[in-house]
C-alpha cells in the first residue's frame, strides 16, 4: 500500500534561512510525487510535481524538490525563506495524476522575523 | 475565472443525522475528488467522480456517497454521521488525468458533528 511520511511536524526557521522539509513514501513504483502547502483558512495549492525526468523539479514561489529513488524520498527545499512561507506543508503521492492521493501528516513551518 | 467553490463553509449536525455538501468545480474540468482533513492530520482521499461515475474509492464506509451532475458539480453525502467525521471537507477538480494537469482545491466545509 502507498503511504508518505513527513518526519518533521512542525520546524521554525529564521526569515532568509535555507528550508529542507523532508518527505519519504512507501510504493511499488515509481509514483507521482505532490508537494501541497495550506495556508490557514485556504485551500491546498500545488506548489511542483514530479512523474517522470529530471529528478530535480522547480515549482512556484521558489521551491524545488528532489526525487532521490534509492531513498524513497522527495525533500523540498528553499534557498530563501520568506515569513509569507509560514504555512503547513503536504507531500502527497498517488498511482495515477491527480487521482486516489495518499497525502503525508503535513510539516508546519513557522518564520522567525 | 471562479476556482472551485463548495458550501456551505460551515455545517453543524448531530450524530445519527445526515449531511450533503456541494462543491463546483473551476471552470473546464470533468474531474472532482473529495477529500477529508481531520484536525492536525493529511487530507485523506475519499472517491472520484468522472463522466457521473464513481472512478475511485479510497477506504471509507458505505455511509459516504457522491454524486456528479451534468454540470460536473458535485455532491458529498454522509449518513448516519458520527463524532468522527467531524473534519473539513475538501473538494478538488481537474481536467482528466494528463500528466501536465493540475488539481485545485476549494477552500473546504468544515463540518462539527456533536
Amino acid at each position: 500500500a502507498q503511504s508518505v511520511t513527513q518526519p518533521d511536524i512542525h520546524i521554525t526557521v529564521s526569515e532568509g534561512a535555507s528550508l529542507e522539509l523532508r518527505c519519504n513514501y512507501s510504493y511499488g513504483a515509481t509514483p507521482y510525487l505532490f508537494w501541497y502547502v495550506q495556508s490557514p483558512g485556504q485551500g491546498l495549492q500545488l506548489l511542483l510535481k514530479y512523474f517522470s525526468g529530471d529528478t530535480l523539479v522547480q515549482g512556484i514561489k521558489g521551491f524545488e524538490a528532489e526525487f532521490k529513488r534509492s531513498q524513497s524520498s522527495f525533500n523540498l527545499r528553499k534557498p530563501s525563506v520568506h515569513w509569507s512561507d509560514a504555512a503547513e506543508y503536504f507531500c502527497a503521492v498517488a498511482p495515477y495524476n491527480n487521482n486516489d492521493m495518499r497525502f503525508g501528516a503535513g510539516t508546519r513551518l513557522t518564520v522567525k522575523p | 475565472d471562479a476556482g472551485v467553490t463548495q458550501s456551505p463553509t460551515h455545517l453543524i449536525k448531530t450524530r445519527g443525522q445526515q449531511v450533503t455538501l456541494r462543491c463546483s468545480p473551476k471552470s473546464g474540468h470533468d474531474t472532482v475528488s473529495w477529500y477529508q482533513q481531520a484536525l492536525g492530520q493529511g487530507p485523506q482521499f475519499i472517491f472520484q467522480y468522472y463522466e457521473e461515475e464513481e472512478r475511485q474509492r479510497g477506504n471509507f464506509p458505505d455511509r459516504f456517497s457522491g454524486h456528479q451532475f451534468p454540470n460536473y458539480s458535485s455532491e458529498l453525502n454522509v449518513n448516519a454521521l458520527l463524532l468522527g467525521d467531524s473534519a473539513l471537507y475538501l473538494c478538488a477538480s481537474t481536467f482528466g488525468q494528463g500528466e501536465g494537469e493540475t488539481q485545485y482545491f476549494g477552500p473546504g466545509t468544515r463540518l462539527l458533528v456533536l
